[in-house]
């Protein structure tokens, strides 16, 4: 069974410009979360979709970040326009049940504002 | 005041030897536990989680104290693989599915 697999691995990206970072969860998982760490910090819960709708966001640092998960499969997340701040690894994880600690995780991506 | 926090370490451990290490949590309401490993530049995956008796997976012991607030993972007979950051993390059913990590305490298991 393929894992949750994050695109692209690396990206290096101006200030003012956009990126958008995609996610394939497991085939048949439902919920599917954006986590993100900045350099020094803890990971942190970003938003939780459950199929196409968001469960949660909550955790969006504000309106520049926009999140989507059409048809309920794969989720994008755009940052437009970046800043400096935004620099960081964002995880993506999926899981089969709504409450459940057992997420499994995507390999990051690693994004770099300059 | 962070809602999980961990000692970072490094805690420098001799292979074959014991280490053990703790997290603390500041809410109360918090539901669920588990111990994430992550490697260097890697993702996190699941350890184990964490029970109120306290639970064992082979050469790894979890144990959660409500009312001290805090859980703590026992690693017997390192292993040079056990070498990783291992991430307190807990989840309240009232706030959503989010998972709310702590800092990662990070462990060198040496020959």
């Amino acid at each position: 069974e393929a894992g949750v697999t994050q695109f692209p691995s690396h990206s290096v990206i101006e200030k003012g410009q956009t990126v958008t970072l995609r996610c394939d969860p497991i085939s048949g998982h439902d919920n599917l979360y954006w986590y993100r760490r900045v350099m020094g910090k803890e990971i942190k819960f970003l938003l939780h979709f459950v199929k196409e709708s968001k469960q949660d966001e909550s955790g969006m640092p504000n309106n520049r970040f926009l999140a989507e998960r059409t048809g309920g499969t794969y989720s994008t997340l755009k940052v437009q326009p970046a800043e400096l701040e935004d620099s960081g690894v964002y995880f993506c994880a999926s899981s089969q049940e709504v409450f459940s600690g057992e997420q499994y995780f995507g390999p990051g991506t690693r994004l770099t504002v300059t | 005041r962070k809602e999980v926090e961990q000692d970072p370490g490094p805690f420098n451990v001799p292979e074959g030897a014991t280490v053990a290490f703790n997290c603390t949590y500041s809410n109360s309401a918090s539901q669920s536990f588990f111990w994430y490993r992550q490697d260097c530049r890697k993702e996190p995956k699941l350890l184990m989680s964490v029970y109120s008796s306290g639970n064992e997976d082979g050469r790894f012991t979890a144990q959660l104290n409500r009312a001290s607030q805090y859980i703590s993972l026992l690693i017997r007979d390192s292993k040079l693989s056990d070498s990783a950051t291992y991430l307190c993390v807990v989840n309240m059913r009232a706030a959503g599915n989010k998972l709310t990590f702590g800092g990662g305490t990070r462990v060198l298991v040496k020959p």
